[in-house]
C-alpha cells in the first residue's frame, strides 16, 4: 500500500463550484502536508501547506488536515478555468536524518467556463 | 525567481543508447532530485543528492544511474535506454534546513522517449 493514496480522477467541474480534492495517508510520523499543482507541460509548485493538523486559508484556498483520521483536503472556492490542473498532496517526514517527501499520484480538474 | 532548468523539453533516443539529462539551479540549493512521472504511477524518485559528490537512490534507481559534481548541476544518465524509460523526467532542488519541512523546486521536465 502507498504511503500517500489519491484519487487521480479527473474531476470535472463547471466555473464557480466548490472544488474538494481528498487524499488519506498512512504514515504516522507525516509532520508537513502540502500541496503542489502542476499545469499541463510544467513541472510542479508549492500551492500550500499545513505543519501537523488543522487548516490553513490562502485566498479561495484551504487546506485540512486531520490526523486523527489521517486525511488531507484542499478545498477551491469559486472555481475557476484557470484552476484547471493536475493537484498532488505531498506529506513529508524525517527519515535518518533526511526529509523525505512522499506524493500522491495526483488529482487532475478541469473547470469549464 | 527561483529557477531550475533541464537541458531538452523534448528528447527522442534510440534502444541501447546512453542518455544524458541535465539540471541546473540558481538557489545555491544543497538537495536535488530526479522523479520519472507516469500516467497511473505518479512522481517516482529515482535518486537524490544531499550535497555535492553525496547521491542517494530513491524508489526506481535500477537502470540509472546519476552524477553530481558541481552543487548547482545533477545529472541524470540512462547506461543503456529501453523502451520501459520512455517518461517524464522532472528533476527538482531544495533547500537543506534539516527539518522535514520539504518544498522542492521543479524544472518543466523532460518529455523522453525511447524508440
Amino acid at each position: 500500500q502507498k504511503e500517500v493514496e489519491q484519487d487521480p480522477g479527473p474531476l470535472s467541474v463547471p466555473e464557480g463550484a466548490i472544488v474538494s480534492l481528498n487524499c488519506t495517508y498512512s504514515n504516522s510520523a507525516f509532520q508537513y502536508f502540502m500541496w503542489y499543482r502542476q499545469y499541463s507541460r510544467k513541472g510542479p509548485e508549492l500551492l500550500m501547506y499545513t505543519y501537523s493538523s488543522g487548516n490553513k486559508e490562502d485566498g479561495r484556498f484551504t487546506a485540512q488536515v486531520d490526523k486523527s483520521s489521517k486525511y488531507i483536503s484542499l478545498f477551491i472556492r469559486d472555481s475557476q478555468p484557470s484552476d484547471s490542473a493536475t493537484y498532488l498532496c505531498a506529506s513529508s517526514a524525517m527519515n535518518s536524518g533526511y526529509s523525505t517527501l512522499t506524493f500522491g499520484k495526483g488529482t487532475m480538474l478541469l473547470v469549464s467556463p | 525567481d527561483v529557477k531550475v532548468t533541464q537541458s531538452s523539453r523534448y528528447l527522442v533516443k534510440r534502444t541501447g543508447e546512453k542518455v544524458f539529462l541535465e539540471c541546473v539551479q540558481d538557489m545555491d540549493h544543497e538537495n536535488m532530485f530526479w522523479y520519472r512521472q507516469d500516467p497511473g504511477l505518479g512522481l517516482r524518485l529515482i535518486y537524490f543528492s544531499y550535497d555535492v559528490k553525496m547521491k542517494e537512490k530513491g524508489d526506481i534507481p535500477e537502470g540509472y544511474s546519476v552524477s553530481r559534481e558541481k552543487k548547482e548541476r545533477f545529472s541524470l544518465i540512462l547506461e543503456s535506454a529501453s523502451t520501459n524509460q520512455t517518461s517524464m523526467y522532472l528533476c527538482a532542488s531544495r533547500n537543506s534546513d534539516f527539518t522535514a519541512y520539504n518544498e522542492q523546486f521543479f524544472g518543466p521536465g523532460t518529455r523522453l522517449t525511447v524508440l
